[in-house]
């Protein structure tokens, strides 16, 4: 079964501090992807990566680095120098294509809601 | 190139009543799933169609149905609504082309759904 945990619920940071938002998968899929959404309070989930399992280079953009180790399975996400405008709802997901078909569900963990103050 | 469009986007119901939501996927996108969210459960997948069929559907009970038109417009339907229906319903669309999926979602703003 596929399983996503994020067992930060809320974290409080201010502005200009970094922060990770962890996030901890369980699947027995060989093949899989990994993903990181942004929830802001008018509720649409922003796409901001896929990662597939056969990749783990880091990855970097702007503020945003993304950790992978499949060792640990584990996906983790760093913000630089927070702003306010990055306060919301993050959500890490898995999905693994289902059979027959190159489209998978996603597995969603519980989010972790990032508020940073000015 | 516009996003995912749901409407409507608030609506209060009945208990006992039935609700139709819709949704349209991103131009040239033809695979649509839908996720309900509410506090309790998290997000949680209905159902995947891809040209006009179900793909894949998750754990909900049968009175949760859809369906997805020619023009890959998609529609779900709640009948005899509880007050446990009460959430946020979100559709994604995303693009079936390359052959490294599965492939992104881009999700609609969603339909506040409040059942009373």
């Amino acid at each position: 079964a596929q399983k996503v945990t994020q067992a930060q619920t809320e974290i409080s940071v201010v502005e200009k501090e970094d922060v990770t938002l962890d996030c901890v998968y369980e699947t027995r899929d060989t093949t899989y992807y990994l993903f990181w959404y942004k929830q802001p309070p008018s509720g649409e989930l922003v796409f901001l990566i896929r990662r597939n399992s056969f990749d783990e280079q880091n990855e970097i953009s702007g503020r945003y680095s993304w950790n992978f180790q499949k060792s640990t399975s584990s996906f983790n996400f760093t913000i630089t120098a927070s702003q306010v405008v990055d306060s919301a709802v993050y959500f890490c997901a898995l999905s693994a294509p289902d059979r027959g078909s190159t489209l998978g569900r996603l597995y969603f963990g519980r989010g972790t809601q990032l508020t940073v103050w000015p | 190139k516009a996003g995912v469009t749901q409407t409507p986007r608030y609506l209060i119901k009945t208990r006992g009543q039935q609700v139709t939501l819709s949704c349209s996927p991103i131009s040239g996108h033809r695979s649509v799933s839908w996720y309900q969210q509410t506090p309790g459960q998290g997000l949680q997948f209905l159902f995947e169609y891809f040209s006009e069929t179900q793909r894949n559907k998750g754990n909900f009970p049968g009175r949760f149905s859809g369906r997805q038109f020619s023009n890959s417009r998609s529609e779900m339907n709640v009948s005899t609504l509880e007050l446990g229906d009460s959430a946020l319903y979100l559709c994604a669309s995303s693009s079936t082309k390359g052959g490294q999926g599965p492939y992104e979602q881009y999700f609609g703003p969603g339909t506040r759904l409040t059942v009373t």
